[in-house]
């Protein structure tokens, strides 16, 4: 059974600093890897999609890579911000499956 | 992007009614749907997978004759909670797979959510 682990489980930085949020998965045949954004009280918001085949996706200030072999994935976040500021989750798939979430990392980003 | 839309946001109901909450596909058509529940400061756990023109699939440990699920054309799929009560108040997610885009392919799109509130 698929099992994603987040860490940390909370994260707070001053405005300005990069950071690495860190997402691990047990079983390593997976389809895709999505990265969310929640804020709260609101639906997810998809920041970015790996499929298998691939290491790295990038959009704006995110990076996200893949290592498949060892179950990783980072999120990068370069240049953070108070409007960052939320809940990052990120989720495996197997094929035409529901992904399998995490428990996400609190973001706080301090001004 | 893809655009996942819920209806109501958010509900409030009387212990023992029945709740419909609506989810569509906006800009692009999508034969599976999946919905979840969030409790409070936790993640989301998948109830069931709807397909379009057949029987959802329900997670264990989910009722399916309480969260009735309804997916009768490739943009919309209805789950009813039905005879509510206060421990079904939980914020209901629901999610589709955008296929025919193959730069997407696989990618999930969430709706903002409905959170609901049994009194």
């Amino acid at each position: 059974k698929q099992e994603v682990t987040q860490i940390p489980a909370a994260l707070s930085v001053p405005e300005g600093e990069n950071l690495v949020l860190n997402c691990s998965f047990t079983d390593s045949a997976i389809y895709n890897l999505q990265w969310f954004r929640q804020d709260p009280g609101k639906g997810l918001t998809s920041l970015l999609l790996i499929q298998s085949s691939q290491r790295e996706q990038t959009s704006g200030r995110l990076n996200a890579s893949l290592d498949k072999s060892s179950g990783r994935s980072t999120l990068y976040i370069a240049a953070s911000q108070p409007g960052d500021s939320a809940t990052y989750l990120c989720a495996v798939s197997t094929g035409n499956t529901p992904l399998v979430f995490g428990k996400g990392t609190r973001l706080s980003v301090i001004a | 992007g893809a655009v996942v839309s819920q209806h109501p946001s958010w509900v409030i109901c009387k212990s023992g009614t029945s709740v419909k909450i609506e989810c569509r596909s906006l800009d692009f058509q999508a034969t599976t749907m999946f919905w979840y529940r969030q409790f409070p400061k936790q993640s989301l756990m998948l109830m069931a997978t709807s397909n379009e023109g057949s029987k959802a699939t329900y997670e264990q440990g989910v009722e399916k004759d309480k969260f009735l699920i309804n997916h009768a054309s490739l943009t919309l799929s209805t789950l009813t909670v039905t005879s509510a009560h206060p421990e079904d108040s939980s914020f209901y997610i629901c999610s589709a797979r955008e296929l025919r885009d193959s730069r997407r392919a696989g990618e999930l799109f969430f709706g903002e959510g409905s959170r609901l509130t049994v009194l």
